[in-house]
């Protein structure tokens, strides 16, 4: 297993246009997260699965955003009708086991230009 | 709800020298405390955490952190800088029955030879 990978890498769309990510988590863990990540910001949460449920979602995430991780294994997330605002770094993690202070590892993010 | 900050979103400094990243936290319950480090067009890597026990934690890459309840800090240092360090280096903390990791803003580290 190579870990976390993400794809595409770099994603240019127009606005109002749909988007969608996909994350392959590491095969063994349990837990996928999504941040986001602006310019000159630290990465911020935006949801968070255990196996296939979704158990959190930040106010971050719209109603424009929509996230699945059918049958516990890769995730994506969609980005309905986007915006300039949505313009990031989108950043995909998994983790093994409960509870926090378990290490999560990142995938190298896949970079969305709305123009 | 617990968060970081992190001053200075630049920080120079000369190769062989010390290098300090200052993190603060804010949190109403014993935190976890990671340090974060991110190379250009690459996932964000860990470099250490604290969870419980020893306030003294070592690293990777040379790299060390305590953390001081006292003073809400989790300051991250290395002796002698090398050029390979120059990347983005990122604090973070959570709690538990948290599942979200709180990002600070981030310090970008340009060594100069």
């Amino acid at each position: 297993d190579t870990g976390v990978s993400q794809n595409p890498r770099h994603k240019i769309t127009k606005r109002g246009q749909n988007v969608t990510f996909r994350c392959d988590p590491i095969s063994e863990h349990n837990r996928l997260y999504w941040y986001r990540q602006t310019l000159g910001q630290g990465p911020e949460f935006l949801t968070y699965f255990q196996n296939e449920a979704q158990l959190e979602k930040s106010r971050l995430l719209s109603d424009r955003f929509s996230a699945e991780r059918p049958k516990g294994s890769f995730s994506t997330l969609e980005i309905q009708r986007t915006e300039q605002g949505d313009s990031a770094m989108y950043l995909c993690a998994s983790s093994f086991q409960q509870g926090a202070g378990t290490e999560a590892f990142f995938g190298q993010g896949t970079r969305l230009t709305v123009v | 709800a617990q968060s970081v900050t992190q001053l200075g979103s630049h920080v120079s400094v000369s190769e062989g020298a010390l290098v300090l990243l200052r993190c603060n936290y804010s949190s109403s319950v014993p935190p976890y405390l990671f340090w974060y480090v991110q190379y250009p067009n690459q996932g964000l890597q860990l470099l250490l955490k604290y969870t419980t026990g020893a306030t003294l934690v070592k690293g990777i890459n040379g790299f060390e952190a305590e953390f001081k309840k006292s003073e809400t800090s989790f300051h991250l240092t290395k002796p002698s800088a090398h050029m390979s360090d120059a990347a983005e280096y990122f604090c973070a903390v959570s709690v538990a029955g948290n599942n979200r990791l709180a990002f600070g803003k981030g310090n970008q580290v340009v060594v100069i030879p």
